[in-house]
């Protein structure tokens, strides 16, 4: 079955950086392109951009062009979202989510709370 | 980008009762290829967004039919007849006919 294996929870301090994997299993990676999603505290979904898992070109939504890099290891089935230069509006869970054009989000990793707090 | 307007905001409910959550957006959702990619989620305290509707009207694998989707165009609509305490949470509409994907900000279903 289609499983979104994402990184424990990660606690930083403003200015530092994080990086959250998400592993893909139960499905051929490289047919569907990876998502993420922001949810800030209390707050709704926010979709951030996606990467082509076939061939790693990156697309950004506007509020995540900067600071935020994804990035993948094809060879482990394996999405990555870097955040540099942490400031305290990123805390929030980081989702990720394969994309068919047929269901849009079927499945969804299970979220990785980022804390950012001096 | 398309703005997703999604009421109620809170939506009280008696068990076994039924509810309509509506979905509207500042553009036509109808993609070139003829699909409207229009979806619903519904989201568990403490849990990450699940499928409930593709495209409008198509119930996803394992979702009872206490579910239903309607809409065209610019007007979507879910619906939830003799709720159960599992449907409690925040149900959100997603588009992904335009770039930037973008969502409604999400309707919370409680019980009355």
């Amino acid at each position: 079955q289609i499983q979104l294996v994402q990184s424990g929870p990660e606690l930083k301090k403003p200015g530092e950086s994080v990086k959250i994997s998400c592993k893909a299993s139960g499905y051929t990676f490289t047919d569907y392109a990876m998502h993420w999603v922001k949810q800030a505290p209390g707050k709704g979904l926010k979709w951030m951009g996606w990467i082509n898992t076939y061939t790693g070109k990156p697309t950004y939504a506007d509020d995540f062009k900067g600071r935020f890099v994804f990035s993948l290891e094809a060879s482990a089935s394996t999405a990555n979202l870097q955040i540099s230069n942490l400031k305290n509006e990123d805390t929030a869970t980081y989702f990720c989510a394969p994309y068919n054009s047929g269901y849009g989000f079927a499945y969804w990793g299970q979220g990785t709370l980022v804390t950012v707090s001096s | 980008d398309v703005l997703m307007t999604q009421t109620p905001v809170s939506l009280p409910v008696s068990l076994g009762g039924q509810v309509s959550i509506s979905c509207r957006s500042s553009q036509s959702l109808v993609h070139s290829d003829g699909n409207t990619y229009l979806h619903w989620y519904l989201q568990k305290p403490g849990q990450s967004p699940q499928l409930l509707i593709y495209r409008v009207s198509n119930r996803f694998s394992g979702v009872p039919d206490r579910f239903s989707g309607s809409g065209s165009g610019t007007d979507f609509t879910l619906k939830i007849s003799r709720v159960e305490p599992e449907d409690l949470g925040v149900y959100y509409c997603l588009q992904s006919t335009h770039f930037p994907l973008t969502f409604g900000s999400g309707t919370k279903l409680e019980i009355k």
